[in-house]
């Protein structure tokens, strides 16, 4: 059975430090992974979006990487500010799976303390 | 503002009452999709259009619920006889190309609270 596990399940930070956020996932086969931040009663938006090529993306202090041997990804927050205080969701898509072929992780908990 | 949007953002009603939600996509994405969230849970697939066909339906989705896209643009989501378990939030996201390459632009939600 495809599934995504995100770790930790909640996290609280002080405002300005760093933090990881991890993901497995055992969909196969893979074909690319998202992670996606969702504010507070509003919908998930993009963050960053890898292929099995891809072992790093960037979108301003956010990074992303992916080890599609081990079926691992992490998501990395830089310099956090309090705007950053919400859920991240790791998704999964894998190859031929149509539009149900999208697993969703239950989501990080993220704050940010001033 | 062009992104994807949704009406009501929230809803309130008793059990046994019939719900009825829109979705309005972004105008140029030809795939539009419906989820189910509830608290502290991933989206969970409900049904997917491309154009104005129906392709594909989540075995979540009960004879009670029926979704709509008459004319490829904006689309329903209707729950009969609604029940304490439909209570979540519900996502609308289109694509303008089939996932996995495209990313999804999911809409605000609509949250549904059944008394």
């Amino acid at each position: 059975k495809n599934q995504v596990e995100q770790s930790p399940q909640s996290l609280i930070i002080l405002e300005g430090k760093n933090c990881t956020l991890q993901c497995n996932y055992t969909v196969s086969p893979f074909s690319n992974l998202r992670w996606y931040k969702q504010d507070t009663g509003r919908g998930p938006v993009s963050l960053t979006i890898m292929t099995f090529s891809e072992n790093t993306k960037s979108n301003g202090r956010y990074t992303a990487t992916l080890d599609a041997d081990t079926k691992q990804s992490s998501l990395h927050i830089t310099a956090s500010q309090l705007s950053d205080s919400a859920s991240y969701i790791c998704v999964v898509s894998f190859s031929g799976g149509g539009a149900d072929g999208l697993t969703f992780g239950k989501g990080t908990h993220l704050i940010i303390q001033p | 503002d062009t992104g994807v949007s949704q009406d009501p953002r929230h809803k309130i009603t008793k059990r046994g009452q019939n719900v009825t939600f829109r979705c309005d996509p972004i105008s140029e994405h030809n795939r539009l999709y419906w989820y189910r969230q509830t608290l502290g849970q991933g989206p969970e697939f409900l049904t997917y259009f491309q154009n104005e066909a129906q392709l594909e339906k989540s075995r979540l989705l009960s004879d009670r619920f029926s979704a709509e896209r008459p004319k490829g643009s904006f689309s329903t989501l209707e729950i009969q006889r609604t029940e304490q378990g439909d209570s979540a939030m519900y996502l609308c996201a289109s694509s303008p190309r089939f996932p996995p390459q495209e990313t999804q632009y999911f809409g605000p939600g609509t949250r549904l609270l059944v008394l």
